[in-house]
């Protein structure tokens, strides 16, 4: 396993579709995040997963963002109706077990920049 | 609540010369702190790290000790290299969310 992978790495899309990423984490890793990063800016943490756990979701941005790990293995991230807002770049990371003391390192992917026209 | 703040680039270092990059950061409990960095074209990876008070973390000639009196985390290096020319992302974890400040970009001329 090479790492944290994502896909696709670009999208360009006109306002008010909808578009979905994919992320596959290191394979032995149960933990999945998602983050959003603008330019300029740091990561911004959205949602994670333990397993096919959501446990945390109060911080999507909005209805429109939802995110799914349906059998704990790769989790999608779906925009519906996008904005011109939305044009940035969506990261995915993941962690080990919550045994393993070294379970806050994360170990992050390419990423996929998104552009809305 | 969390948040992190981070000194303002860009920073243009000569090669050998000191570095720091301040980091200070706001938490409810004991959270664990964390430089991350991002070499150009590539993604974010996890430069040093630390979980508790008076925890020095180290990694390719960086060091950072979390200092809770000053809610600080400061990274520094002796002597830079062309070759840690990056963006450097000071971050904290606190109930399994992590937040990130606004990342600090370096330069280093030969």
């Amino acid at each position: 396993d090479t790492g944290v992978s994502q896909d696709p790495r670009h999208k360009i899309t006109k306002r008010g579709q909808n578009v979905t990423f994919r992320c596959d984490p290191i394979s032995e890793h149960n933990r999945l995040y998602w983050y959003r990063q603008t330019l300029g800016q740091g990561p911004e943490f959205l949602t994670y997963f333990q397993n096919e756990a959501q446990l945390e979701k109060s911080r999507l941005l909005s209805d429109r963002f939802s995110a799914e790990r349906p059998k704990g293995s790769f989790s999608t991230l779906e925009i519906q109706r996008t904005e011109q807002g939305d044009s940035a770049m969506y990261l995915c990371a993941s962690s080990s077990h919550p045994s393993d003391p070294d379970v806050e390192t994360q170990y992050f992917g390419p990423g996929t920049r998104l552009l809305v026209l | 609540g969390n948040s992190v703040t981070q000194m303002e680039g860009p920073v243009t270092l000569s090669e050998e010369a000191f570095l720091t990059i301040n980091c200070t950061y706001t938490a409810t409990g004991y959270p664990s702190l964390f430089w991350y960095v991002q070499y150009p074209g590539e993604g974010l990876q996890l430069l040093l790290k630390a979980t508790k008070a008076d925890d020095k973390g180290s990694n390719k000639g960086f060091e950072a000790t979390y200092r809770k009196e000053t809610t600080s985390f400061h990274l520094e290096k002796g002597s830079v290299q062309v070759s840690d020319s990056a963006v450097y992302f000071c971050a904290l974890c606190s109930g399994n969310q992590f937040y990130f400040g606004t990342g600090t970009s370096l330069t280093v001329i030969p």
